[in-house]
């Protein structure tokens, strides 16, 4: 199976600063089936990213997800005091479907 | 607005079976289009893709469960299920059931339920 590594694993930063979240893959992601997931305390994750790069519905453009083959990086361009929270990511183009380990963003 | 809504026992005793429902409403699980699925995760611990279910009975199982997992859909009550047997404290978990999007049987993941915490003890 692939196994997503997920760096760093806690991101202390400020609001209105930049956050760069890496996403790496034990074997290439299949057609960049790569999903990204924010997750809250308590919460259900909710979908941000699919297709590595596309947004998904109702997620602001602040969030935005590039990458392929083992390398995929969600970026939130300017942190806004919601956005923190635990992220991680999927890939769901070979099975089984499996999840990073999550990369918790806190404040500074 | 589609919601999900897990049900079932929060707490099961080690060997015997887990038994979840996910209720799904405000949309049809008998779209083409969707697949509807269940994930899980343990406490403090990352998310782990279960299996998947389309509306017509068709199942996919993460290979590390799928000696242990069984899948079923109702249509007509807007129900899927999920039944993991001989459970022990390993699977001690908030269970998720979701819709998928697009794309693949197993993610991603656009609606979730709120999720049920399942514990196993004796």
């Amino acid at each position: 199976e692939i196994v997503l590594t997920q760096s760093p694993g806690t991101l202390s930063l400020s609001p209105g600063e930049r956050a760069t979240l890496s996403c790496r893959a034990s074997q290439s992601v299949s057609s960049s089936y790569l999903a990204w997931y924010q997750q809250k305390p308590g919460q259900a994750p909710r979908l941000l990213i699919y297709g590595a790069s596309s947004r998904a519905t109702g997620i602001p453009d602040r969030f935005s997800g590039s990458g392929s083959g083992t390398d995929f990086t969600l970026t939130i361009s300017r942190l806004e005091p919601e956005d923190f929270a635990v992220y991680c990511c999927q890939q769901y183009g070979s099975s089984p479907a499996t999840f990073g380990q999550g990369t918790r963003l806190e404040i500074k | 607005q589609l919601q999900l809504q897990e049900s079932g026992p929060g707490l099961v005793k080690p060997s015997e079976t887990l038994s979840l429902t996910c209720t799904v409403s405000g949309g049809a699980i008998s779209s083409s289009t969707y697949h509807w699925g269940w994930i899980r995760q343990p406490p403090g611990k990352g998310l782990e893709w279960i299996g998947s279910i389309y509306y017509s009975g068709s199942t996919y199982y993460n290979p590390s469960l799928k000696s242990r997992v069984t899948m079923s859909v109702d249509t007509s009550k807007k129900q899927f299920s999920l039944k993991l047997t001989s459970v022990t404290a390993a699977d001690t978990a908030v269970y998720y059931c979701a819709r998928v999007y697009c794309c693949d049987s197993s993610g991603p993941f656009d609606y979730w339920g709120q999720g049920t915490l399942v514990t196993v003890s004796s």
